[in-house]
Formats: C-alpha cells, structure tokens, sequence
C-alpha cells in the first residue's frame, strides 16, 4: 500500500515550457487535490476532484489545468510555465467517509527559470 | 486574508519539555481542523483530525482540542523528544472538500 505519490520528485523547466505533474493514490478515495507550497504563503489549492469525472477550481488555478483520468489518478499541467510558479506541488486524496482526512503525497519541487 | 493563523512561527524547546501548539482560524464555521506535521522536505503526515461536533483528539503523546466558539485550537505535546522536530501545520475545513492551512509552526527539540 503506497499511498498518495508523485513523479517527478524533481524538476528544471525554463520560462514557456509545459509539463505535467502525475500523482496515483491507491487508498480508493473519490476526492484528490494539487496543492502548491510557497515560502510564508502555506499550502494553498489550486484545484480538486471530489470525484471521477469532475474537476473544480481552488484558491490559486491560475495558469494551471488538470485532469481526473480515473479514481486513482489525477494530473497538474502547466502549459506555459512562468517564475511565478517556482513551488513545491503537494497531491492529497481524501475519502467522503472519513470527515475528509486528507492524505498527501512526498511533493514535486519545480523550479521555473 | 490569514484565515488561519498558527503562532508562534518557530519554537526551541528543550528535551521533554511538554508544549502547546497553538492555532485559530476567522470564523467558527466549521467541519473538521486537521493537525499535519511536516519534516523538512518531504510531504505531510496527518496527525490528528477533530470533527466539528468533537472537542478533542488523543493519539499517543499527542492531543489536539477544538474550541470553535472561541475559534482555537491546540496542539499539546508531551515529553517532547528530538524525534518531533518538524513543522506543524494546522488546517481548517469549512465543507467536506477544501483545507485552508495555516503558515505553520517550526518546532525544535534539543538534546
């Protein structure tokens, strides 16, 4: 049982270029979550799942989209990366039983140049 | 807007010391507060969850309160060991999906 992770754990884009961030959770919850971690900011949301099918936006989805391929996986792309989005991504799953515990991945540190 | 807010921001305590986390948040609507400790660079492991109708939640040398009239919530730690040095984060949730985070407190246990 791995829990929530992500991949890549790492990653160096310049200004303009896309990625996507993967995250897989094998708990069989039906809400996941992309956070982004900041210097004094805390963790804020950028969007979530609360099932298969349905994505909504968060505090922060700016420059960002995202996708629920299925129950176990759910996916952050940044199509033209800026500076601004130099942070750590966070992935969280939670199950709608459980008073919404949130579980979270080990993070991606991206840095934009 | 710091809806939720924990303080103090870093704390050195020494060894088994007991201590109090402390966090509180703008507005008593509430469905659960969620302590997360975080070591550094890695992600963050969930600690203790309170429900709304809840006062308080008890895991080992852990115990996290709930005051909602008050807007509060603590964090108690006994025998603090060098083990716990971490960030702790508290988390707020109006609904049954979002958390709102505080900024965290950087805690340091010395030998």
């Amino acid at each position: 049982n791995a829990g929530v992770t992500q991949t890549p754990k790492f990653q160096v884009l310049k200004t303009g270029q896309s990625m996507t961030l993967q995250c897989a959770q094998d708990m069989n919850h039906n809400s996941m979550y992309w956070y982004r971690q900041d210097p004094g900011m805390g963790l804020r949301l950028i969007y979530y799942s609360a099932s298969e099918g349905t994505t909504d936006k968060g505090e922060v989805p700016n420059g960002y989209n995202v996708s629920r391929l299925n129950k176990r996986e759910f996916s952050l792309r940044l199509e033209s990366a800026a500076p601004s989005q130099t942070s750590v991504y966070f992935c969280a799953s939670s199950s709608a039983g459980a008073y919404n515990e949130q579980f979270f991945g080990p993070g991606t540190r991206l840095t934009v140049l | 807007k710091q809806e939720v807010t924990q303080i103090p921001a870093a704390l050195s305590v020494p060894e088994g010391e007991n201590l109090v986390l402390n966090c509180s948040f703008t507005d008593s609507a509430i469905y659960n507060l969620q302590w997360f400790r975080q070591d550094p660079g890695k992600g963050l492991t969930s600690l203790l969850l309170i429900q709304s109708s809840q006062r308080e939640q008890t895991s080992g040398r852990l115990n996290a309160s709930l005051d909602k009239s008050s807007g509060r919530s603590t964090l108690y730690i006994a025998a603090s060991q060098p083990g716990d040095s971490a960030t702790y984060l508290c988390a707020r949730s109006r609904s049954a999906r979002q958390l709102t985070f505080g900024s965290g407190t950087q805690l340091t246990v010395l030998p």
